[in-house]
């Protein structure tokens, strides 16, 4: 198993400009999420899913988006990017069990976002 | 409203010490608890996942302890080496009754230095 993998891991954008992290997991897990970490600030969730078709969001969603197609795929998409979006983005998956994320939760390497 | 914290924020200890990192939660409505290790500019990898049903989970020099009715979780490490060194983030998950339904609710984490 790959286990939970992101692209890119680097990325420097320009104000305004848009684009999609990507992540992908190949265990099957029902829950996928996305988080930031910031200096000081700890992890804070932007958006999370508990099934293909199914997302919420988070404590920090504006000026992204997501969309779950399939079981495997949970994109991100910044919009229309800002300095204040410059920060380093995880995603991370479990499985469900009755309607809550009971098992480990698995973690990708992460993206490191600059915006200019 | 769930809310999780770590303390101390920061601790440095010579190679061998034996060592406890504590968690605390506000509400015990919880599903689980997990403590994850991230190392600088790294991911986070899972180390103990405790469902609400169980007392400690142990993994070789580690072991974790949860106690609902205090609000305390504490990560004891054995015989410490400078290879422990890192940020030890606690994490939990609430029932839905707290009002943090299918989120992970985060510490700032406990940064590990271990002086050989």
């Amino acid at each position: 198993n790959a286990g939970v993998t992101q692209t890119p891991k680097f990325q420097v954008l320009k104000t305004g400009q848009s684009m999609t992290l990507q992540c992908a997991q190949d265990m099957n897990h029902e829950y996928m999420s996305w988080y930031r970490q910031d200096p000081g600030m700890g992890l804070r969730l932007i958006h999370y899913s508990v099934g293909a078709g199914i997302t919420d969001q988070g404590e920090v969603p504006n000026g992204y988006n997501v969309s779950r197609s399939t079981t495997e795929d949970f994109p991100l998409r910044l919009l229309s990017a800002a300095p204040s979006q410059t920060s380093v983005y995880f995603c991370a998956s479990s499985y469900l069990w009755t309607g809550v994320p009971s098992g480990e939760q698995y973690f990708g390497p992460g993206t490191r976002l600059t915006v200019t | 409203k769930q809310e999780v914290t770590q303390i101390p924020a920061a601790l440095s200890v010579p190679e061998g010490e034996n060592l406890v990192l504590n968690c605390s939660f506000t509400d015990s409505a919880i599903y689980n608890l997990q403590w994850f290790r991230q190392d600088p500019g790294k991911g986070l990898t899972s180390l103990l996942l405790i469902q609400s049903s169980q007392r400690e989970q142990t993994s070789g020099r580690l072991n974790a302890s949860l106690d609902k009715s205090s609000g305390r979780s504490t990560l004891y490490i054995a015989a410490s080496q400078p290879g422990d060194s890192a940020t030890y983030l606690c994490a939990a998950f609430s029932r839905p009754n707290a009002g943090n339904n299918r989120k992970l609710i985060w510490g700032l984490g406990t940064s590990l230095a271990v002086n050989p």
